[in-house]
């Protein structure tokens, strides 16, 4: 396996374009999260999957921003009409719930920064 | 609300100590975590604590107080490598990550 991969690593695209960004989580992992970072600052929480079924979704998550899992394999986190405030590192992550009790080790993935003109 | 506090930035010369501290004010605990995070790269797990004390592996050791809200890092034998910025995230009652802000840790020779 060689772990979390996302692409694409670099998008540049111009306000109001859609962008797709695609992650394939570690195949033996159940719970599949994405992360927006900016620039000096923690990653900050938008949804995660538990297999196929989106669990969670942050409240502070514009309409814009949809993401799927379908089959519980690979996810798609789309932005529509982006803006550019939007422009930020996204980071995806995976982990096996149950790897310690009540907790989860996640793996990242090396991310897809998005430049919005 | 949820807080974490993390130092913005230190700096440490390679072969010394350093101790990166972490409080926390969550809604209910269930571990804390330490991540390490290179320039442009993607969070690497380091540490997992959920019970009070200090957890050790080679030159990294990580300790936590419950009851203080209250962690830290520990880093011996700095190496230039080292210079990464190191991010703490408490898993809520909720079992969500809530992350800090990361602290840039800057190594000189």
């Amino acid at each position: 396996d060689t772990g979390v991969s996302q692409d694409p690593r670099h998008k540049i695209t111009k306000r109001g374009q859609n962008v797709t960004f695609r992650c394939d989580p570690i195949s033996e992992h159940n719970r599949l999260y994405w992360y927006r970072q900016t620039l000096g600052q923690g990653p900050e929480f938008l949804t995660y999957f538990q297999n196929e079924a989106q669990l969670e979704k942050s409240r502070l998550l514009s309409d814009r921003f949809s993401a799927e899992r379908p089959k519980g394999s690979f996810s798609t986190l789309e932005i529509q009409r982006t803006e550019q405030g939007d422009s930020a590192m996204y980071l995806c992550a995976s982990s096996l719930v149950g790897t310690f009790s009540g907790a989860n080790v996640l793996t990242f993935g090396a991310g897809s920064r998005l430049t919005v003109l | 609300g949820q807080n974490i506090d993390q130092p913005t930035e230190m700096t440490a010369t390679e072969g010394a100590i350093v101790q990166i501290n972490c409080t926390y004010q969550t809604s209910g605990f269930n571990g804390l975590f330490w991540y390490q995070q290179h320039a442009g790269e993607a969070p690497t797990f380091l540490s997992y604590n959920v019970l009070d004390g200090l957890e050790e592996k080679g030159r990294f050791s990580s300790f936590l107080s419950r009851s203080k809200g209250y962690s830290y890092l520990l880093l011996k034998e700095l190496q230039m490598k080292d210079s990464a910025s190191y991010l703490c995230a408490v898993l809520d009652s909720n079992y969500q990550l809530i992350w800090g802000a990361g602290t840039k840790l800057i190594i000189k020779p």
